[in-house]
């Protein structure tokens, strides 16, 4: 199976900065990955797929990039709506997995 | 709108099977280009896909869970639902049913988890 091994685990940070997460994977997923971001209590919610296409309604301050193994999220200038946790999550030959998860916190 | 709702016990006996239905609205499970799948979640944790029906068929398990899993679907009433034998502690989460895109294999609506409980 694919592993997939987000960093960093917890990541502070304040209202306007410029953050990145990274996300690899244990064998290649071509552009097979999208990432997630979930707020306490609350079902995930998708940001980016194919790697780097942002969903539909989702600010364009988060973007995605990479392919093969290694993968980043960026979010450009954090707003307080962003501190959550996020997820990144790839698909390779019927099955799904997900990283375990870069909990945003304020600074 | 598309809209998921997953429903059934809250608790489950040690050995029992968890069993969890979702009901969708908005859309068909009968049509694509849609599988419709069921995730976990253990407190604190990452989350765990569990497995995917298409077109109330056609199913794929998570290896990890496969032996235990059986993934079902009622086109009558646009339900989907998941059996989970012989469950432990282990199978304490929050359950989340999805709707997953066959286009980039990705969870684009999701309902709003239930929480099941293992536990004599």
């Amino acid at each position: 199976d694919i592993q997939m091994t987000q960093s960093p685990s917890t990541l502070s940070a304040s209202v306007g900065d410029r953050v990145t997460i990274t996300c690899r994977a244990s064998q290649s997923i071509s552009n097979w990955l999208a990432w997630y971001q979930q707020n306490p209590g609350k079902a995930p919610k998708l940001l980016i797929y194919k790697a780097s296409s942002l969903e539909s309604g989702v600010p364009s301050r988060f973007s995605g990039s990479g392919s093969g193994t290694e993968f980043t999220l960026t979010i450009s200038s954090l707003q307080p709506d962003d501190f959550a946790t996020y997820y990144c999550q790839q698909y390779n030959s019927y099955w799904y997995t997900f990283g375990q998860g870069t909990k945003l916190e304020i600074k | 709108q598309v809209h998921l709702q997953e429903s059934g016990p809250g608790l489950v006996k040690p050995s029992q099977t968890l069993s969890l239905t979702c009901t969708v609205s908005g859309a068909s499970i009968s049509s694509g280009p849609y599988y419709w799948s069921w995730i976990r979640q253990p407190a604190g944790k990452e989350l765990e896909w569990i497995g995917r029906i298409f077109s109330s068929v056609s199913t794929n398990y998570n290896p990890s869970l496969k032996s235990r899993i059986t993934i079902s679907g009622d086109t009558s009433k646009n339900q989907f639902s998941l059996k989970l034998s012989s469950v432990t502690a282990a199978d304490t989460a929050v359950y989340y049913c999805a709707r997953l895109t066959q286009l980039h294999h990705v969870f684009d609506i999701w309902g709003q988890g239930t929480m099941v409980t293992v536990s004599s």
